[in-house]
C-alpha cells in the first residue's frame, strides 16, 4: 500500500497571506489527523477528521482550519499567515481511529516571510 | 497541566551501549501509549505501542518498553544500540477518558546520536 501522501512538499509565504496543504491517507483510512512540529512547541495535535467530520480539535486559533472529503483526503488551511506559522505540517491517517496505529507522511515544510 | 514529559532532551552513546529513554504522563485514566522514531530526514515511524495486556511490549529493531502505571510511565528499552539508531525519539499519549481519537499527545523528542 502507499503511504500518506502530502502535497506540497515544501512551501514558501509571505505574511498575512493564505495556505493550503493537501493530504492523502493510505487507501482504507477514514481517518486523518494533523499535527504542527516547530523546534520550540514540539509537536501539537492541530485536529482530526473522520468521515467528513471535526471529531477532535487542539487549541489553535480559528485561522487554522480543516476538512475532509468524501474520499478521505484532507486539506488544511491557515488563513493570515504569521511569522510563527513556519513550522512542518505532518498529517496521519489511521482505520478508524482510537486504538489504532497512526502512520505519518512526510509533512508539508512551511516558511513564512 | 496534563502532559507528557520526556527525561532527557539529548543523549550520546556509543554502538553497544544500553539505551533507556523516559517517559512520564500526567493523566489519569486509561491512556493509549505510543514511542514514535523520527530518522534524519524521514517522517516519524511508530516503534511500539502499549494499549493493553502484557506491560512489557516490543517493537521493531529491537526496542522495547515497559508500561508501569503505578509510575505513569513507558520508558523506552534497547540492550545494544547501533549507529543506525541515531535519530530522534518521541513518546506519545492517547487519553482516551476526554475521547481522544487520534489526539497523539507527544513529549518534547530525545535528540539519540550513536557514535561508531
Amino acid at each position: 500500500k502507499a503511504g500518506v501522501t502530502q502535497t506540497p512538499r515544501y512551501l514558501i509565504k509571505t505574511r498575512g497571506q493564505q495556505v493550503t496543504l493537501s493530504c492523502s491517507p493510505i487507501s482504507g483510512h477514514r481517518s486523518v489527523s494533523w499535527y504542527q512540529q516547530t523546534p520550540g512547541q514540539g509537536l501539537q495535535f492541530l485536529f482530526e477528521y473522520f468521515s467528513e467530520t471535526q471529531r477532535n480539535k487542539g487549541n489553535f486559533p480559528g485561522r487554522f482550519s480543516g476538512r475532509q472529503f468524501s474520499n478521505s483526503r484532507s486539506e488544511m488551511n491557515v488563513s493570515t499567515l504569521e511569522l510563527g506559522d513556519s513550522a512542518l505540517y505532518l498529517c496521519a491517517s489511521s482505520l478508524q481511529g482510537g486504538e489504532e496505529t497512526q502512520y505519518f507522511g512526510p509533512g508539508t515544510r512551511l516558511l513564512v516571510l | 497541566a496534563q502532559s507528557v514529559s520526556q527525561h532527557n532532551h539529548h543523549v550520546i552513546l556509543s554502538e553497544a551501549a544500553s539505551l533507556e529513554l523516559g517517559c512520564n504522563y500526567s493523566y489519569g485514566g486509561t491512556v493509549n501509549l505510543f514511542w514514535y522514531v523520527q530518522y534524519p530526514g524521514q517522517h516519524l515511524q511508530l516503534l511500539l505501542k502499549y494499549f493493553s495486556g502484557d506491560p512489557l511490549v516490543k517493537g521493531i529493531k529491537g526496542f522495547e518498553a515497559e508500561f508501569i502505571k503505578s509510575k505513569f510511565s513507558f520508558n523506552l528499552r534497547k540492550p545494544s544500540v547501533q549507529w543506525s539508531d541515531t535519530a530522534e525519539y518521541f513518546c506519545a499519549v492517547i487519553p482516551m477518558f476526554s475521547g481522544g481519537y487520534n489526539k497523539l499527545i507527544f513529549g518534547a523528542g530525545t535528540r539519540l546520536a550513536v557514535h561508531p
